[in-house]
Parts: structure tokens; sequence; C-alpha cells
């Protein structure tokens, strides 16, 4: 079955700092990965996603993600983050090939200073 | 606005009762999938539905049931309540065809005392 593991449960950042919030999967077939995002007060939302190709994949507000398969990660970056990034970030994945059945990790809960 | 209902938006119920929640699905999704969802954790999957049927299933013991209606609307029901059944419980709609974009709902926060 697949899994997905965030390394930062809580992370505090100024605005303008850079971000990277880590997510390691397993999975032994077609490997396709998401991140969503929970905005305070607001429902779940999917930020990006990886199916197959470039291995840097561009979503919703600056955000992007790598996928790199030696390394089993798909971490979530941003040059530059906003106070408005303050929200609730999780790693996401399929329980089987191109599945709509997503297992999510535990979450990194992003909290940026003004 | 993601156009997922759901309600109630807040219950609390006491061990051992029942409870049912509601989900109306995104208009054009014919599959939905439900999560519980406890303080401080990600969403785990309890089920999803797919055109009527149960189309996979989570950890999750058989007093959590469901039922999904031919206008793909859907019902989780939790029998037999726990404490630890205390979460918000999320459903999220889907087109189906292994896209991965979930659009969730609000969420239901069912408290067991």
């Amino acid at each position: 079955a697949q899994s997905v593991s965030q390394h930062n449960h809580h992370v505090i950042l100024s605005e303008a700092a850079s971000l990277e919030l880590g997510c390691n999967y397993s999975y032994g077939g077609t490997v396709n990965l998401f991140w969503y995002v929970q905005y305070p007060g607001q429902h779940l939302q999917l930020l990006l996603k990886y199916f197959s190709g470039d291995p840097l994949v561009k979503g919703i507000k600056g955000f992007e993600a790598e996928f790199i398969k030696s390394k089993f990660s798909f971490n979530l970056r941003k040059p530059s983050v906003q106070w408005s990034d303050t929200a609730e970030y999780f790693c996401a994945a399929p329980l089987g090939n191109r599945d709509d059945k997503i297992i999510f990790g535990k979450g990194t809960r992003l909290h940026i200073l003004p | 606005e993601t156009g997922v209902t759901q309600s109630p938006t807040h219950l609390i119920k006491t061990r051992g009762q029942q409870v049912t929640l509601r989900c109306s699905s995104q208009s054009g999704h014919n599959t939905v999938s439900w999560y519980q969802q406890a303080l401080g954790q990600g969403p785990q999957f309890i089920f999803q539905y797919y055109r009527e049927e149960e189309n996979g299933r989570g950890n999750f013991p058989p007093r959590f049931s469901g039922l999904q209606f031919p206008n793909y609307s859907s019902e989780l029901n939790v029998n037999a309540l726990e404490l630890d059944d205390s979460a918000l419980y999320l459903c999220a709609s889907s087109r189906g065809g292994g896209t991965g974009e979930l659009f969730f709902g609000e969420g239901s926060r069912l408290t067991v005392l």
C-alpha cells in the first residue's frame, strides 16, 4: 500500500523566508503525488500534483514541488513566503495506481510571522 | 467554495449512540470519499463510494457504514459511538478516473461524550 510521511509537524518562518516542507512516499508502482493545503477556516484544497513528466511541478500561489525518485521525496517549496501562506499542508498519494482513494500525511502546520 | 456541502456542521452525541452525517457532492462528480480527521492528524480514509457502490475501505470497523444515492449524495453512519470517534468528518467528491483531485466540504465536527 502507498504511504506518505511528513517530517515537520510545525514550522514557523518570517515573511520573505524560503520554505521547504519534506514529504517521503513509499510505493512500488506508478507514482502520483499531491500537496493539499488548508487555510484557517477554509476547506482542504489541492495545491499541486505530480503524475509524470517534468519532476518539478508548479502549483497555485507560487508553490512548487520536486519529485526525486531516488530519494522517494516530494518536497514542497516556495522561495519567499507571505503571511497569507499560514496554513496546514498535507502531502498525499493514491492508495493504488490512478486512484481517487487518497491517503494523507499527518500534515505540517506552517505559521508565518508578519 | 467547492460546491460540496455537509450537514450537520457540529453535533454532540453520547457513547453508544448512532450518528448519520450527510454530504452533497459537487455537480458532475460521481465519487464520494469520507475521511476522519482527529485533532493534530491528517485525514484518515474511511471509504469511498462510486456510482452507489462501496469502492474501497480504509482501516475502520464495520460500525462505520455508508450509502450513496442516485444523485451521488452520500451518508456516513457510525453505530455504537466511542469516545475516540470524536473528530472532524470530511466528505470529498471527485469525477473519478484517478485524477486525484478531491473537492472537500467544510466537515462535520462530532464530539462523543
